[in-house]
C-alpha cells in the first residue's frame, strides 16, 4: 500500500461541473501540497497546508490531520484545468523534509 | 526573479553510460530536492541538498549522486544508466526544508 493515496485516478467532467479530488496518507507530516502538472511534465504548486482550509480563485483545499485525509475542490471546472492533479506528503523531521507523491489523479473537463 | 530552470530538456543515452543534469534554483532558495518520475506514476524522492550539503535520501542506489554549488545550483549525476532510468527527472528548489517546492519543467531522459 502506498504511503499517500489519491482518488480517483481519472476523472472526466462537463464544463462547469463541481470537482473534488481525495488524498489520504499513512505517515506522519508536517504539511500536504496539491500540484498541478500538465502534459508537458513541469508541476506547479497549487496549495501547502497543515491545517484547516485554503482558496484560491476557483480552487479550494481542505485537510483534516486527524483522519489524515485531504481534498482539493474545483469549483465551475473549465477545460483549462485538465491536467494532472497530485497530492504529496511533507515528511519532515529534524532538518530533513522530503515529498511523498501521490500518483496522481488525471482530470479530463470537456466543453 | 528567475524560476527554477533545468538543463537539458531532453537526452538520450544508451546503458551503461553516464549523465549529468543540471538545475538552477529560484533565487535566494538554499535547498534543492531532486526527484524521479516514471511514466504514469507520481515522482519519487531522490536526494535533497541544503546548503551544499547532502540533506536527506530516498531509496536509490549510490550510482544516482549529486552536488550541490555555493549559487546553491545543483547537478544529479546518474552512472552506469539502466534502461528503468528512463524518466523524467524533476527538481524543486525551496527557502527550506519546511517550505513550498517550486519545480522546474523536468528532463525527459531516454535510455536505449
Amino acid at each position: 500500500k502506498n504511503e499517500v493515496e489519491q482518488s480517483p485516478q481519472n476523472l472526466t467532467a462537463q464544463e462547469g461541473e463541481f470537482i473534488t479530488i481525495n488524498c489520504s496518507y499513512s505517515v506522519g507530516i508536517s504539511a500536504l501540497h496539491w500540484l498541478q502538472q500538465h502534459p508537458g511534465g513541469g508541476i506547479v504548486s497549487l496549495f501547502m497546508l497543515s491545517s484547516g482550509k485554503k482558496k484560491h480563485g476557483r480552487l479550494i483545499a481542505t485537510i483534516n490531520i486527524q483522519e489524515k485525509h485531504s481534498s482539493l475542490h474545483i469549483t465551475a471546472s473549465h477545460p483549462r484545468d485538465s491536467a494532472v492533479y497530485i497530492c504529496a506528503a511533507l515528511n519532515y523531521g529534524g532538518s530533513q523534509g522530503n515529498l511523498i507523491f501521490g500518483k496522481g489523479t488525471k482530470l479530463s473537463v470537456k466543453p | 526573479e528567475t524560476g527554477v530552470t533545468q538543463s537539458p530538456t531532453h537526452l538520450i543515452k544508451t546503458r551503461g553510460q553516464q549523465v549529468t543534469l543540471r538545475c538552477s534554483s529560484q533565487s535566494g532558495h538554499n535547498t534543492v530536492s531532486w526527484y524521479q518520475q516514471a511514466l504514469g506514476q507520481g515522482p519519487q524522492f531522490i536526494f535533497q541538498y541544503y546548503r551544499e550539503e547532502e540533506n536527506g535520501r530516498g531509496n536509490f542506489p549510490p550510482r544516482f549522486s549529486g552536488l550541490q554549488f555555493p549559487n546553491y545550483s545543483s547537478e544529479l549525476n546518474v552512472n552506469a544508466l539502466e534502461l528503468d532510468d528512463s524518466a523524467l527527472y524533476l527538481c524543486a528548489s525551496s527557502w527550506s526544508a519546511q517550505e513550498t517546492q517550486y519545480f522546474g519543467p523536468g528532463t525527459r531522459l531516454l535510455v536505449l
